[in-house]
């Protein structure tokens, strides 16, 4: 079955950098795209970034823009996020989540279990 | 951006009700609405997809309807099980925005 599984989390000093990673199985990786959704504690749901299929296309929130970059490994059935510069305001649990869509979005079919990220002095 | 603006932002009902959450997008989305609900501590579920398609694996008695800018989701009969945390998002375009959530008590 679809799993996903997030890793790379922990406690970071603000303006440092940290990379999460979402290993994907149990379904073709090279034919969905892949998405990115924080949620800060207590908070509501926030969408970050998506990958095309091909990693040809990206897409990000104005809150991350220039800052973050999604990526994927399709060797490794894995995509990437590289969260530079980081804020007080990015500390949140990260999913990544299946888009039901190879090169559009769509509907998150799938989401992995999150990561926590504590962006803290 | 497309806002959504989501109602109630919680909500307390009994067992056997009939629930209702609506969703208003800041423009016109068509059908580009999917619904989720998420428990604590776990990640969020697709129930509902285009407005009014049910997720396969999904109990018949979640429903959603609306086009254009205004949607609603229904939980024809409550059940414990559902208590949770229910949002909408849009996928009109990017950046894809979701709604506030709506937080679902049993009364």
């Amino acid at each position: 079955q679809v799993h996903l599984v997030e890793s790379g989390g922990g406690v970071v000093q603000p303006g440092t950098s940290l990379r999460l990673s979402c290993a994907a199985s149990g379904f073709t990786f090279t034919s969905y795209a892949i998405h990115w959704v924080r949620q800060a504690p207590g908070k509501g749901l926030e969408w970050v970034a998506v990958i095309w299929y091909d990693g040809s296309n990206k897409y990000y929130a104005d809150s991350v823009k220039g800052r973050f970059t999604i990526s994927r490994d399709n060797s490794k059935n894995t995509v990437y996020l590289q969260m530079n510069s980081l804020r007080a305001e990015d500390t949140a649990v990260y999913y990544c989540a299946r888009d039901n869509l190879a090169a559009a979005v769509s509907n998150f079919d799938y989401w992995g279990q999150g990561t926590l990220v504590t962006v803290s002095s | 951006d497309i806002q959504m603006t989501q109602s109630p932002s919680s909500l307390s009902a009994s067992v056997g009700d009939r629930v209702t959450i609506t969703c208003q997008a800041s423009q016109d989305i068509s059908i580009y609405l999917n619904w989720y609900q998420q428990k604590p501590g776990k990640a969020p579920k697709l129930l509902i997809y285009e407005a009014s398609k049910l997720e396969s694996g999904v109990p018949s008695r979640f429903s959603g309807s609306g086009s254009g800018t205004d949607f609603t989701f229904t939980i024809s009969s409550l059940q414990p099980a559902d208590i949770a945390t229910y949002y909408c998002q849009h996928y009109d375009n990017v950046p894809i925005t979701f709604g506030q959530g709506t937080r679902l008590e049993i009364k």
